[in-house]
């Protein structure tokens, strides 16, 4: 069964500062894993998605990801956080068996405190 | 590339008052659709499914139902709205063997 733990359902940084958003992950099977963003009263726009290849992804607005199968850990960062930035973000895992389902995490809430 | 229509954007609907909402599909052909709810601080959680028309499979069981008539087309449903039906619904679409889901805009649903 597939599982995601975001952990830190509140983070707060400063503009400029490093953005660190956690995530794990279960998986019985190897995994696609993806990071997506949403805006408040809007729906989920994808920010990266990690499915085979190398394991540090790249995605839009400067942030990127890096897949650690040791840890089965799929964390996101940024290296200076900007205003816009402020959001809520999801951890997903897919599920490659029949409706090809999603399972996200609980969501983490960024701050950017000017 | 897929672009998701959903509407109405916001609704208000007495406990009890019957529910309808649509999500429609562009670009694409036999998609895989998705019923999300997203109630607050609780994250996302998958509804229902659809592989084909017709096809539906329930994740969890509720006062909600689904629909799909056509292809592109996914039918969100209630007889009688309770309170705990409030959320933000998403609907969502992806193709097999496509990695990713495209999201459509959401439905603020609160229940008074």
């Amino acid at each position: 069964a597939q599982s995601v733990t975001q952990l830190g359902s509140h983070v707060s940084v400063s503009e400029g500062a490093l953005v660190l958003l956690r995530c794990n992950y279960s998986s019985s099977v190897p995994p696609y894993l993806f990071w997506y963003v949403q805006y408040p009263n809007q729906g989920l726009q994808l920010l990266l998605k990690y499915t085979t290849g190398a394991t540090l992804v790249k995605g839009i607005n400067g942030f990127e990801a890096e897949f650690k199968k040791s840890e089965t850990s799929f964390h996101l960062t940024k290296p200076s956080a900007h205003m816009s930035d402020a959001a809520e973000y999801f951890c997903a895992v897919s599920d490659q068996g029949p409706g090809n389902q999603f399972y996200f995490g609980t969501g983490t809430s960024l701050t950017v405190i000017p | 590339s897929q672009t998701i229509h959903q509407w109405p954007a916001t609704l208000v609907q007495p406990v009890g008052s019957p529910l309808s909402l649509e999500c429609t599909v562009e670009g694409t052909s036999n998609p895989n659709l998705y019923w999300y709810r997203q109630a607050a601080g609780r994250g996302l959680q998958l509804l229902f499914y659809s592989v084909g028309i017709g096809q539906i499979s329930s994740e969890v069981p509720q006062n909600l139902s689904a629909s799909r008539p056509q292809d592109r087309q996914f039918i969100l449903s209630s007889k009688k709205l309770l309170l705990s039906d409030s959320g933000f619904y998403l609907c969502a679409s992806t193709m097999t063997g496509l990695i990713g889901y495209t999201f459509g805009s959401g439905t603020r649903l609160t229940v008074v």
